[in-house]
């Protein structure tokens, strides 16, 4: 079984601040960790994808995630927020060979100036 | 341009008609996906076809039927429509159902309401 949770459905930040959205999975053999993002009226769009080859994976638009294992973590996080970061985050893990993609229940990221 | 296509974009429609929702991958993908986005952003997978064959199938009313004529056609024929169908469908492929790394492009959405 595999689940994927999201802390926070909506985070606000400045521009030029921090953005830390969270993201705590659940699965029986080790995962595929997967960032994807979705702007107003648009499909997802990956922004990051954990393989089990680095810890620390870049993806893009500045954005990075660090995989825990210890913490069951994934986290994505982007040093300076621009507005046009303001989106829906989503997370999702596949477990093993399977091949169902199951996603989080999404954060909302609002950027003001 | 490369994509996942759907037709159409909004479909607005009665409670207890039929519907169709189209898509098509340009990508060369071998599997592709259905997916359901409810009104609260969560997303939830309904089908999943590789080379043609069902190899997902989850908890979903007998009343949605996928058809998938060929690999880049995947279309979610959906039969007696309720108020609970309304939602926007996401279509996505990507290029190998055992392949747990792959990325999946989503087309850009059917928003589907019924009145």
């Amino acid at each position: 079984a595999q689940s994927v949770t999201q802390l926070g459905s909506h985070v606000s930040v400045s521009e030029g601040a921090l953005v830390l959205l969270r993201c705590n999975y659940s699965s029986s053999v080790p995962p595929y960790l997967f960032w994807y993002v979705q702007y107003p009226n648009q499909g997802l769009q990956l922004l990051l994808k954990y393989t089990s080859a680095a810890t620390l994976v870049k993806g893009i638009n500045g954005f990075e995630a660090e995989f825990k294992k210890s913490e069951t973590s994934f986290h994505l996080t982007k040093p300076s927020a621009h507005m046009s970061d303001a989106a829906e985050y989503f997370c999702a893990v596949r477990a093993g060979t399977a091949s169902k993609l199951t996603f989080g229940t999404g954060t909302r990221l609002q950027v003001t100036l | 341009d490369t994509a996942v296509s759907q037709t159409p974009k909004y479909l607005v429609t009665q409670m207890g008609n039929d519907k169709s929702i189209k898509c098509e991958q340009n990508l060369g993908h071998d599997t592709m996906y259905w997916y359901k986005q409810d009104s609260k952003k969560f997303l939830k997978i309904m089908f999943s076809y590789n080379n043609k064959e069902l190899i997902i199938n989850e908890t979903v009313p007998n009343r949605f039927s996928p058809k998938s004529p060929d690999k880049a056609h995947l279309n979610l024929h959906i039969n007696s429509l309720e108020l609970g169908d309304s939602a926007v469908y996401f279509c996505a492929s990507s290029p190998s159902g055992s392949g747990v790394w792959n990325e999946q492009f989503f087309g850009p959405g059917t928003r589907l309401t019924v009145l």
